[in-house]
């Protein structure tokens, strides 16, 4: 009955490879993001998509590609890993109705990703 | 730009209060947010603010909003070592969609 779901939940790979984390929300939200933590617990956000439409895209690296195969699921493919990609990868939805909107967000537990 | 800023270390003795603080720069913030970060897990909503309030209290948690100064506030009262985590503060303007994190404040409970 988990809200928001990560996979995997650790994963570890060598610099140069092409891993995939996977996200599913069972809230009936329409919006959905990823966010990076780096070492410094800094969060930042990468995607944001609405009803499967890519909605914000931060200055994200062209490696890092957002799928959105309905509004339930945002998977994120990375290729080409480097090091400075190590971090913790969240997942997070959201009911959002536009700018006046509440808009909680949930986040899923993390991914926590790193490049040997 | 938005942005949203808090001190990055706080350490209280438990039966304390604890007091977070937040400052942020849009001006059209909407909804304001504190979350908890617990270790190895993901962030928790733990309150939220309407820009339109002063205050707003549930249980051992208060949240202060001065919107001319455009500065937050999150008290928790009688704190306990089971609060020791991180506490972002976030806000929301706006924009669609975009709600911008603070970068996290490391409360220690000191038994």
């Amino acid at each position: 009955d988990t809200a928001v779901s990560q996979t995997p939940k650790y994963l570890v790979t060598q610099m140069g490879n092409d891993k995939s984390i996977k996200c599913e929300q069972n809230l009936g939200h329409d919006t959905m993001y990823w966010y990076k933590q780096d070492s410094k617990k800094f969060l930042k956000i990468m995607f944001s998509y609405n009803n499967k439409e890519l909605i914000i895209n931060e200055t994200v690296p062209n490696r890092f590609s957002p799928k959105s195969p309905d509004k339930a699921h945002l998977n994120l493919h990375i290729n080409s890993l480097e090091l400075g990609d190590s971090a913790v990868y969240f997942c997070a939805s959201s009911q959002d109705h536009g700018g006046g909107s509440l808009g909680t967000q949930y986040f899923g537990p993390g991914t926590r990703l790193l490049v040997l | 730009g938005e942005d949203v800023e808090q001190s990055l270390f706080l350490s209280v003795r438990e039966g304390d209060s604890s007091v977070i603080n937040c400052t942020y720069t849009d001006s059209s913030s909407t909804y304001l947010y504190w979350y908890k970060q617990e270790p190895g897990a993901g962030l928790q909503l733990l309150t939220y603010i309407f820009s339109n309030m002063d205050m707003k209290q549930d249980q051992r948690l208060t949240v202060l909003l001065n919107k001319k100064d455009k500065h937050l506030s999150l008290r928790i009262a009688d704190t306990q070592t089971g609060d020791s985590a991180i506490y972002f503060c976030a806000e929301k303007g706006t924009s669609y969609d975009k709600v911008i994190f603070g970068p996290g404040t490391s409360l220690s409970v000191i038994p």
